[in-house]
């Protein structure tokens, strides 16, 4: 049973450029979270989606926004990117019971 | 707002020994969840532990126990017979007992288990 994966593991970028962050959640799953993760801290909600649809979302930009494919994998796209957004990108999925959310090994995203 | 706290950055223990992580919480819901995370340093966030606030009896998995008192909001790990593979962040979490919600995680407490 595949958990939840990630791609890219690494990223480098220059500010203002765009980056796009992808995310297969577990088999059975159907609801995708993101994390960011700075540096020494704890993750911090970006957004949910589910059925397609952002159903929640953190204090974040507008510069951070996503997508859900019919097959519940997602994605992270990121705007004119700043050095502060230099993290751990980190996906959770989750069933219908909503439970438990798994961690994917994240997305090292470094901007230069 | 919920909001979780660990007030041990760093944490170390001998081979073997037991360890406990202490954390505290603060939220108006009487209905939620609350975890444990480890994150080596490989980054994969890995569930430890999960409490569901309205069972009163503590959870438990192999050497990894809580002691889960909720009137106080606290919520500690403890490790048994250590070992060195349980060196990692860990970071305990909280989530409302409603669909479709987030999870929030406190700062983390940095763990060294030594030989």
């Amino acid at each position: 049973d595949a958990g939840v994966t990630q791609s890219p593991t690494h990223l480098i970028k220059t500010r203002g450029q765009q980056v796009t962050l992808r995310c297969s959640p577990k088999s059975g799953h159907d609801t995708v979270s993101w994390y960011q993760q700075a540096l020494g801290q704890g993750p911090q909600f970006i957004f949910q989606y589910y059925e397609e649809e952002e159903r929640q979302r953190g204090n974040f930009p507008d510069r951070f926004s996503g997508h859900q494919f019919p097959n519940y994998s997602s994605e992270l796209n990121v705007n004119a990117l700043l050095l502060g957004d230099s993290a751990l990108y980190l996906c959770a999925s989750s069933g219908t019971l909503q439970e438990t959310q798994y961690f994917g090994p994240g997305t090292r995203l470094l901007v230069l | 707002a919920q909001t979780v706290t660990q007030s041990q950055p760093e944490m170390s223990v001998q081979e073997a020994e037991t360890v406990t992580l202490s954390c505290t919480y603060d939220t108006s819901e009487n209905n939620y969840y609350l975890f444990w995370y480890k994150q080596p340093p490989s980054r994969q966030m890995i569930l430890v532990i999960r409490q569901e606030a309205y069972k009163q009896q503590n959870a438990t998995e192999n050497r990894f126990s809580v002691n889960f008192q909720k009137a106080a909001k606290s919520f500690s790990l403890k490790i048994s017979d250590s070992q060195l593979g349980d060196t990692a962040m860990y970071f305990c979490a909280f989530m409302k007992r409603t669909s479709y919600d987030k999870v929030i995680f406190g700062p983390g407490t940095s763990l060294s288990v030594i030989p």
